[in-house]
């Protein structure tokens, strides 16, 4: 199994700033992935993020809304850039094993005002 | 585009009741189907995996199967308790198509209340 941590845990922000959500995986992985859930919704998969490489996005998702980082094989972060309230979400971090379970972190609740 | 259902919407049993919850999607083309658990405000936590080959997975008091050719996955809980009161969701991964592919698409997920 994979142990993820997620911060910021919840957040509530003013439209037009950014935030920064770090995922931090307990093992080294390949891929790691983005998902974001709004309210009363399943979950999207917004971006699938490998080492050493550009994030692959979803239909919907761009690169300068959802920039990503993934230095090293056991971290990613996820911006959410000039937010607005249709951003407000919870943002999840997921992580692919061998076994082909996916693992997903506590998750981050994005509150824009 | 694969589309995942889950019924009912919501759920509430007393304690000690078997019950089911319905999965289906559209595309049989897929490589696994997962369950997962939700408590509120928290992440998922996985329950069950079912490779596309395979027809059911057990664990402790729950039970999953999974009928690919006619896009259909129910999980069954036994004996259910209180603290099985969560949110569950279902979710399919395609089949890999020359390389890895591990998008998952989920339902909306299932509102259980387990009553004391």
């Amino acid at each position: 199994s994979a142990v993820i941590s997620q911060k910021p845990s919840r957040d509530i922000c003013q439209r037009g700033t950014s935030l920064t959500i770090q995922c931090q995986v307990d093992s080294q992985v390949t891929m790691m992935f983005w998902y974001r859930q709004q309210p009363g919704q399943s979950l999207t998969l917004i971006a699938t993020a490998n080492q050493g490489s550009e994030a692959t996005y979803e239909s919907g998702f761009v690169i300068d809304k959802f920039p990503i980082s993934r230095p090293n094989l056991t971290f990613s972060t996820l911006t959410v850039s000039n937010m607005s309230p249709e951003d407000s979400s919870i943002y999840l971090c997921s992580v692919g094993l061998l076994t082909d379970t996916q693992y997903f972190g506590p998750g981050t609740r994005l509150t824009v005002l | 585009k694969q589309e995942v259902t889950q019924i009912p919407a919501a759920l509430s049993v007393p304690e000690g009741e078997n019950l089911v919850l319905n999965c289906s999607f559209t595309d049989s083309a897929i490589y696994n189907l997962q369950w997962f658990r939700q408590d509120p405000g928290k992440g998922l936590t996985s329950l069950l995996l079912i490779q596309s080959s395979q027809r059911e997975q057990t664990s402790g008091r729950l039970n999953a199967s999974l009928d690919k050719s006619s896009g259909r996955s129910t999980l069954y809980i036994a004996a259910s308790q209180p603290g099985d009161s969560a949110t569950y969701l279902c979710a399919v991964r395609r089949e890999n198509s020359g390389g890895s592919n591990y998008k998952l698409t989920f339902g909306k997920g299932t509102l259980l209340t387990v009553n004391p």
